[in-house]
């Protein structure tokens, strides 16, 4: 089956843009996070969904950072005057609540 | 707070020997447990995990792990290494009533030759 896809692979930008990255998660799972890993770091959480209630914000580093999830399913990630220091991989996955979570590739994010 | 401490950040060891990855966690309740390993360029892919049941874990690629409440201890082990298994190894953890997972920094595990 199916498992979580991220789009895009990988985004080159340039310092103060801002980017958006997507997560399509395991249809059915109601549970979706967002991690950033760092060169050497291990998974920074981000932010979590759970269903219709409200996300769990507390890991996002900044006002710039936000992120959605449209009908409890895909989910996006949006970054604004995006920085260096916020070139890392974010990784998403999916879980059908408080188990096993499924990881997607992730999205490698370069800013120059 | 949970958290999850897991002792090296990198390890090797000779390709056939005992592979021992360590993993210690914080919590006054026993959580669910879990290792993942990531590969190359790819997202994280479980190994096992524990959920109560049997202390002794198994999971695939050879590996497994004890819970031991007592040292509050999930350490991961495979008998005898092999190339393939030369990438990052995270351990985590599910505190009871909480739906996040608490990870653990990382273990790179290099196989010699």
């Amino acid at each position: 089956g199916a498992g979580v896809s991220q789009s895009p692979s990988n985004k080159v930008t340039e310092k103060g843009k801002d980017v958006e990255l997507r997560c399509d998660p395991i249809s059915g799972h109601t549970a979706l996070y967002w991690y950033r890993q760092s060169l050497g770091q291990g998974l920074e959480f981000l932010i979590y969904f759970q269903g219709n209630s409200a996300p769990d914000k507390s890991g996002l580093p900044s006002d710039r950072f936000s992120a959605e999830r449209t009908g409890g399913s895909v989910s996006t990630l949006t970054i604004q005057r995006t920085q260096q220091e916020d070139s890392a991989v974010y990784l998403c996955a999916s879980s059908p609540r408080g188990d096993t979570q499924y990881f997607g590739p992730g999205t490698r994010l370069t800013v120059l | 707070a949970q958290s999850v401490t897991q002792l090296g950040s990198h390890v090797s060891v000779s390709e056939g020997a005992l592979v021992l990855l360590r993993c210690n966690y914080s919590s006054s309740v026993p959580p669910y447990l879990f290792w993942y390993v990531q590969y190359p360029n790819q997202g994280l892919q479980l190994l096992l995990k524990y959920t109560s049941a049997a202390t002794l874990v198994k999971g695939i690629n050879g590996f497994e792990a004890e819970f031991k409440k007592s040292e509050t201890s999930f350490h991961l082990t495979k008998p005898s290494a092999h190339m393939s298994d030369a990438a990052e190894y995270f351990c985590a953890v599910n505190p009871p009533g909480d739906d996040k997972i608490i990870f653990g920094k990382g273990t790179r595990l290099h196989i010699l030759p």
